[in-house]
């Protein structure tokens, strides 16, 4: 079945250090793409999404770019900062009937100063 | 604009108790979603609503009921807890724009416990 894998956490890193997080996806179809984010004590929240092949999505200055050659959806950015400290979730969705969201198991990020 | 609310935030209950979380959410969305959260397993798709009056079965549906009496509220029920409903829940909710595309807005979660 569909289903959103990502690396392991928990990521630690100094606060500027580049991050990168990976995500592949498996999916009969062409899925959209999401990454959230959950800050401590928080609900999720949309940190950016792609709904389509070579698609780029971007905010607050994470990064990822939708490649459907290696199914992959993979969050980056340059130069991380403590209040990025959180859990970062992967996730993919069709259209038409099907009304679900699959998330990846969430990677912990913990920037220290 | 509160967005999505839910009450309570926290609950302990007995093996057998029942309860009933409640979801409510402002920005007139058709689409909400109940959501449990375990460690190592992402967030799992409980039951979800299209609209006032509907409901259907996501995931993992078993032990668990809905109502959707209102459009602004989506109640998740308990009738029988058991330990391995411990979880944290979270409610979410969406417009009408399409599935692809729309963001789900999600609650604050709700951590509950069952001795």
């Amino acid at each position: 079945g569909d289903s959103v894998t990502q690396m392991e956490g928990p990521v630690t890193l100094s606060e500027e250090a580049f991050l990168t997080i990976n995500c592949t996806y498996t999916a009969t179809g062409y899925p959209s793409l999401f990454w959230y984010v959950q800050y401590p004590g928080e609900g999720l929240q949309l940190l950016l999404k792609a709904t389509k092949a070579d698609d780029k999505g971007s905010n607050k200055g994470f990064e990822a770019t939708y490649r459907k050659e290696t199914t992959s959806f993979h969050l980056e950015k340059g130069s991380v900062q403590v209040s990025d400290s959180a859990v970062y979730f992967c996730a993919l969705i069709y259209g038409g009937a099907t009304n679900k969201l699959i998330f990846g198991t969430g990677t912990l990020l913990a920037v220290q100063p | 604009n509160a967005g999505v609310t839910q009450t309570p935030k926290f609950r302990v209950l007995k093996t057998g108790q029942s309860m009933t979380l409640l979801c409510a959410q402002d920005m007139n969305h058709e689409y909400m979603y109940w959501y449990r959260q375990d460690p190592g397993m992402g967030l799992r798709l409980i039951h979800y609503s299209v609209g006032e009056g509907t409901t259907a079965k996501g995931e993992v549906p078993d032990g668990y009921n809905v109502s959707r009496l209102k459009k602004q509220n989506f109640l998740l029920g308990l009738e029988s807890a058991a330990p391995s409903q411990t979880s944290v829940y979270f409610c979410a909710s969406r417009g009408l724009a399409g599935v692809r595309t729309d963001t789900q807005y999600f609650g604050p979660g709700t951590r509950l416990t069952v001795l």
